[in-house]
């Protein structure tokens, strides 16, 4: 079946140090892929997504890229920031089916 | 126009009594999907509901478990009879009828806690 997987954290960096949360995914299509952040307390909340290959989402300075040849879809960002520290969900949907996440990854960032 | 609404946020139920947790999708949203988060685990599929039909209910428990999502009002997720196990945070997400390759909205979360 379809699966994500994501690099286990916690990942714990110091402010404007440089972000990235591995992303593969295993799929029999070719799927939409996306990335969410829940903040403390907080539900989850889209923060990019992609839907063909080769596509880069972006948002609030976080940049991900679809690579079909690798199946991946790698989060990055260039300079971090104490109020980043989230925890951060890659997840896949095929179509219409109902989404699989993956484990969450969770960014802890100090000043 | 409103989010998902999720209530109550939180929920603290004794051993053997009954939670029930709302969702209120946003607004030309007639799908409706229930996750429950386990510290440590991710989040969990539970089921898939459109007005007034159940179309996958494969993630969730098959006792004690139900959900229901009427023609009027919000979805309901039920558990009977807590057990201490069932401590979680349950996430309600909907989408329109058409959502391709839209993400989810979701909302905010209950968390349970069973004493």
């Amino acid at each position: 079946g379809d699966s994500v997987t994501q690099m286990e954290g916690p990942v714990t960096l110091s402010e404007e140090a440089f972000l990235t949360i591995n992303c593969t995914y295993t799929a029999t299509g070719y799927p939409s892929l996306f990335w969410y952040v829940q903040y403390p307390g907080e539900g989850l909340q889209l923060l990019l997504k992609a839907t063909k290959a080769d596509d880069k989402g972006s948002n609030k300075g976080f940049e991900a890229t679809y690579r079909k040849e690798t199946t991946s879809f790698h989060l990055e960002k260039g300079s971090v920031q104490v109020s980043d520290s989230a925890v951060y969900f890659c997840a896949l949907r095929l179509g219409s089916y109902i989404p699989t996440f993956g484990r969450g990854t969770s960014l802890i960032v100090h000043p | 126009n409103a989010g998902v609404m999720q209530n109550p946020r939180h929920l603290v139920r004794r051993r053997g009594q009954e939670a029930r947790l709302r969702c209120s999708p946003m607004k030309g949203h007639s799908h409706v999907y229930w996750y429950r988060q386990l510290p440590e685990e991710g989040l969990k599929f539970m089921v898939y509901l459109q007005k007034e039909n159940i179309i996958d209910e494969s993630g969730m428990p098959k006792e004690r478990f139900s959900a229901e999502f009427p023609k009027e009002g919000p979805s309901i997720l039920r558990i009977q009879q807590v057990v201490r196990g069932d401590s979680a945070a349950y996430f309600c997400a909907s989408s329109p009828p058409q959502a391709g390759s839209s993400g989810y909205t979701f909302g905010s979360g209950t968390r349970l806690t069973v004493v």
